[in-house]
């Protein structure tokens, strides 16, 4: 299994340009999340998705979009890059939610290291 | 949401030295989960602890929710501990896991 599988892992965009950061995962986990990590900080949830169709915000979801057509993929979109959205982002997946009883291990992509100039 | 707070902030051992990762979370949780992130940045989840005590190898966590804490012990330390550790909690209502700021390890040989 692949797991989760996030592209590109770096790329240099100039202010006001757009792109999406591609996010797949082959485990049929329903739930699927966006982070962003800033330098000696922790994870700060930008959109998250309980299922195909279905997508809620996090802690910082400003300047970003979220789509779930399908259980297997979420792409984020940033439209109008701006230098404070600068970071390193990761996908991950889970079978179920957070706040389940029944909860198990988040699954993290390896990242996409973005620069906004 | 949550506050989860992790110490020591750094931590220098040399190899073959145990230590104690701190996380303390500000309410009721229902999911608690370690990570390390290796130097090259991959996250990496260690345990799933709600509640209670696991092991796996050298590692051991204990979470203690009823006094909101949770501890991840490393022994026998090894050059490959390095890197960053996470605790992250999801409350008693909702989906969010909410991260700590992470205790950066740095085992020397």
């Amino acid at each position: 299994n692949a797991g989760v599988t996030q592209t590109p892992k770096f790329r240099i965009l100039k202010i006001g340009q757009s792109m999406t950061l591609q996010c797949t995962q082959d485990m049929n986990h329903n739930y699927m999340y966006w982070y962003r990590q800033d330098p000696g900080m922790g994870l700060k949830l930008i959109y998250y998705s309980v299922g195909a169709g279905i997508t809620d915000k996090g802690e910082v979801p400003n300047g970003y979009n979220v789509s779930r057509s399908t259980t297997e993929d979420f792409p984020l979109r940033l439209e109008l890059a701006a230098p404070s959205q600068t970071s390193v982002y990761f996908c991950a997946s889970s079978r179920t939610g957070g706040g389940s009883q029944s909860g198990s291990p988040l699954h993290f992509g390896n990242g996409t290291r973005l620069t906004v100039t | 949401g949550i506050q989860v707070e992790q110490s020591p902030p750094d931590l220098i051992l040399q190899e073959g030295a145990n230590s104690t990762l701190r996380c303390n979370f500000s309410d009721s949780v229902n999911n608690l989960q370690w990570f390390h992130q290796n130097p090259w940045g991959q996250l990496i989840n260690l345990f799933y602890i709600p509640s209670g005590t696991k092991q796996n190898g050298r590692l051991s966590a204990t979470t203690v929710a009823t006094e909101r804490y949770s501890l991840l012990y490393i022994s026998s330390s090894q050059t490959t501990d390095s890197g960053v550790y996470f605790c992250a909690a999801v409350g008693d209502t909702g989906n969010q896991f909410y991260f700590g700021t992470g205790t950066s390890l740095t085992v020397i040989p």
